[in-house]
């Protein structure tokens, strides 16, 4: 099994819409997660950190199921900006790296 | 504030050559690290820098690369002889000191797009 696995999309949704990805990790001993947004050839960035149950900024929700191990983004009322690669990243190795996963294609439509 | 930048941005190089990538993290930064993508696949953890020191080389995939950070500030990775495979983007990231154990947010440079034909 995967440290860290997510649906590669594409997701394609309609300007508006609210989506969700999920992302599931294999190390039930992981204390904080994190999601980056990645543009078409440019660096990733943070979105947001996930230390306990869940996170929420704005339009973008984050939550964590332990028991389960995921972790969820979801974004409401989606723009055309939103589209992206969500990349979901677990730190390891005492947390001095992290581990990512594939990402999940976001592109939202007119 | 200058973010973590990252030279050259593409090179295009022979099987067989050598490539030098450099990085330059975020002043006041200790920890730097490298990653990976190879087309297709996930962004990889290649190796860790605490100041001048290797702090975990565990993801560097062969003799074949080296990486250094001498005096703490800038980072080269170099990879010689390139092979096929080692085509890729290579980030650099940075980051401030680990605060009672968790990890703080990464800043990555833009990329080396490294071609191998």
């Amino acid at each position: 099994r995967k440290e860290v696995e997510q649906d590669p999309g594409p997701f394609n949704v309609p300007e508006g819409a609210t989506v969700a990805f999920n992302c599931t990790y294999s190390n039930s001993a992981s204390q904080s997660f994190f999601w980056y947004r990645q543009d078409c050839r440019k660096e990733p960035k943070l979105l947001m950190s996930v230390y306990s149950s869940g996170n929420e900024d704005g339009r973008f929700t984050a939550q964590l199921n332990r028991a389960s191990q995921y972790i969820s983004l979801l974004i409401r009322d989606s723009k055309l900006s939103d589209s992206a690669t969500y990349l979901c990243v677990v730190p390891t190795g005492g947390g001095n790296k992290l581990t990512f996963g594939t990402g999940t294609q976001l592109k939202v439509e007119l | 504030e200058a973010g973590v930048t990252q030279f050259p941005s593409h090179s295009v190089i022979e099987k067989g050559q050598t490539v030098t990538l450099r990085c330059d993290p975020i002043s006041g930064h200790d920890n730097l690290y490298w990653y990976r993508r190879v087309m297709g696949k996930e962004i990889k953890f290649l190796l860790h820098f605490v100041k001048e020191s290797k702090q975990d080389e565990s993801g560097m995939p062969n003799n074949r690369f080296l990486a250094e950070r001498t005096g703490g500030t800038y980072s080269t990775l170099k990879v010689q002889p390139a092979e096929l495979e080692d085509s890729g983007v290579y980030f650099c990231a940075s980051s401030q000191g680990l605060a009672g154990g968790a990890p703080r947010e990464l800043f990555f440079g833009e990329g080396s797009r490294l071609t191998v034909l």
